[in-house]
């Protein structure tokens, strides 16, 4: 079955301790992404991947690291999470083509306290 | 540059009567557009995608959006509301460049289903 699976789904953490959150895609695409979604704010767009070893700055890169060693394999690296981090995370995928269409995770809930 | 506007965060309708879901767009590229839907603590679902070929889109569970170059408009439609549509709604706006292949989500519009 085509799908992106992103661990943990929940998470609750302390103001800097490091965490990651892991994105797998087993659908062969070049293309990979983050989101945050807040109330009000929709989903605004991390960091993105066109293929491996090439990252680029979405909308909202600070205090976010990501990393694309392996096509499959796209995850985010809260290196210090501070509470403005708690969110609601989706990882994306697709093929590269702009009329692809984006496959999302289940989403990642993340409590910064 | 690119963004999208979804000109009502929360519409609500009868059951059986017409769903008008709005978003608007601007983009500096030739974009496709999509609408996602996304249930109470679920991910998000395709109902359908304009990519340049007919202007009138069909999508899943009877949803229709029509793309007007003209207007910079990508409205939801669907002619009879059903309360399993009670969700929220993303309008979204692809455009690929050589600056890069950036995603740019509405605000959302929350859909409300009446019996």
């Amino acid at each position: 079955e085509a799908q992106v699976t992103q661990n943990p789904r929940y998470l609750i953490t302390v103001t800097g301790k490091k965490l990651t959150v892991t994105c797998s895609q087993n659908m062969n695409h070049e293309y990979m992404s983050w989101y945050r979604q807040d109330p009000g704010l929709g989903l605004r767009q991390i960091y993105y991947s066109m293929n491996v070893e090439v990252t680029d700055k979405g909308d909202v890169p600070e205090g976010y690291k990501v990393s694309r060693k392996e096509k499959r394999n796209f995850p985010l690296i809260l290196e210090s999470p501070s509470p403005n981090q708690t969110s609601l995370y989706f990882c994306a995928s697709s093929f590269s083509g702009s009329g692809n269409t984006i496959y999302f995770g289940e989403g990642s809930w993340l409590t910064v306290v | 540059a690119q963004s999208v506007t979804q000109l009502d965060s929360h519409v609500s309708v009868s059951e059986g009567t017409p769903v008008l879901l709005r978003c608007n767009y601007s983009s500096s590229y030739s974009p496709s557009l999509f609408w996602y839907v996304q249930h109470p603590n679920k991910g998000l679902q395709l109902l359908l995608k304009y990519t340049s070929a007919a202007t009138l889109v069909k999508g899943i569970n009877g949803f229709e959006a029509e793309f007007k170059k003209s207007e910079t408009s990508f409205h939801l439609t669907k002619p009879s509301a059903h309360m399993s549509d009670a969700a929220e709604y993303f309008c979204v706006v692809r455009g690929v460049s050589n600056a890069g292949n950036m995603l740019t989500f509405g605000g959302g519009t929350r859909l409300m289903v009446k019996p």
